[in-house]
């Protein structure tokens, strides 16, 4: 079992939906992070968060230490958010790795 | 503009020929990294560098060789390229360690080894 599990790992959506990635981990972590893959290739850091939740436009992402559990939402999605979106954590001790999620593919059709 | 450059973006070659894949920040970061990503696989860390002079092996080393003799260069060898090297490769910079600092990465390269 991998210590960090997204799910879905495919969706597809029509524009305007509401989009919700999960993330789960077993292991305890420092941090969390949330990347977007765009289809050309090129990775941008999205969000670092250890409790609560954060917003930046229309993403927002959410963590649950006791539950060990993270989502990213999408409000009023669009085509553009198409994308591989993947979570991944850092473990304490651990400063200079991190585990990595399989990611999600995300489509949004107009 | 703060960016992390990689070349070259596409190669193919042979097993066997030595390559380098260079990566170079602008940013003054201390901490660098090497991934490699596969279909299935995802990212998967090959080495990495807390700061000049200073590396340490990731998930996935074997076959692999870096050095950091200046802050902004981290450059990856492959010393004897074999077909599993076939991949998507990602250099990525940080200001510190990444508990709270985001990663920037280079736009790929992309090796295919005949």
């Amino acid at each position: 079992k991998n210590e960090v599990e997204q799910s879905p790992q495919n969706l597809t959506a029509q524009e305007e939906e509401f989009i919700t990635i999960n993330c789960s981990y077993s292991v305890g972590i420092s941090a969390l992070h949330w990347l977007q893959q765009h289809p050309g290739g090129g990775i941008v850091s999205l969000f670092m968060l250890s409790s609560g939740k954060k917003k930046h436009g229309r993403l927002i992402a959410t963590i649950n230490i006791q539950e060990k559990h993270s989502s990213l939402h999408i409000t009023a999605s669009h085509p553009r958010d198409s994308a591989v979106y993947i979570c991944a954590v850092s473990s304490p001790g651990s400063n200079y790795q991190l585990i990595w999620g399989a990611g999600t593919k995300l489509i949004i059709k107009p | 503009e703060a960016q992390v450059t990689q070349n070259p973006r596409y190669l193919i070659t042979v097993t066997g020929k030595k390559l380098t894949v260079t990566c170079s920040q602008n940013m003054n970061h201390e901490y660098m990294s090497w991934y490699r990503q596969d279909p299935g696989l995802g990212l998967r860390q090959i080495y990495y560098s807390m700061n000049v002079e200073v590396t340490d092996k990731g998930d996935v080393p074997e076959g692999y060789k870096v050095s950091r003799k200046e802050k902004r260069n981290f450059p990856l060898i492959l010393e004897s390229p074999s077909p599993n090297q076939t991949s998507l490769y990602f250099c990525a910079s940080s200001q510190g360690g990444l508990i709270f600092q985001p990663q920037h990465f280079g736009d790929g390269t992309r090796l295919s080894i005949l």
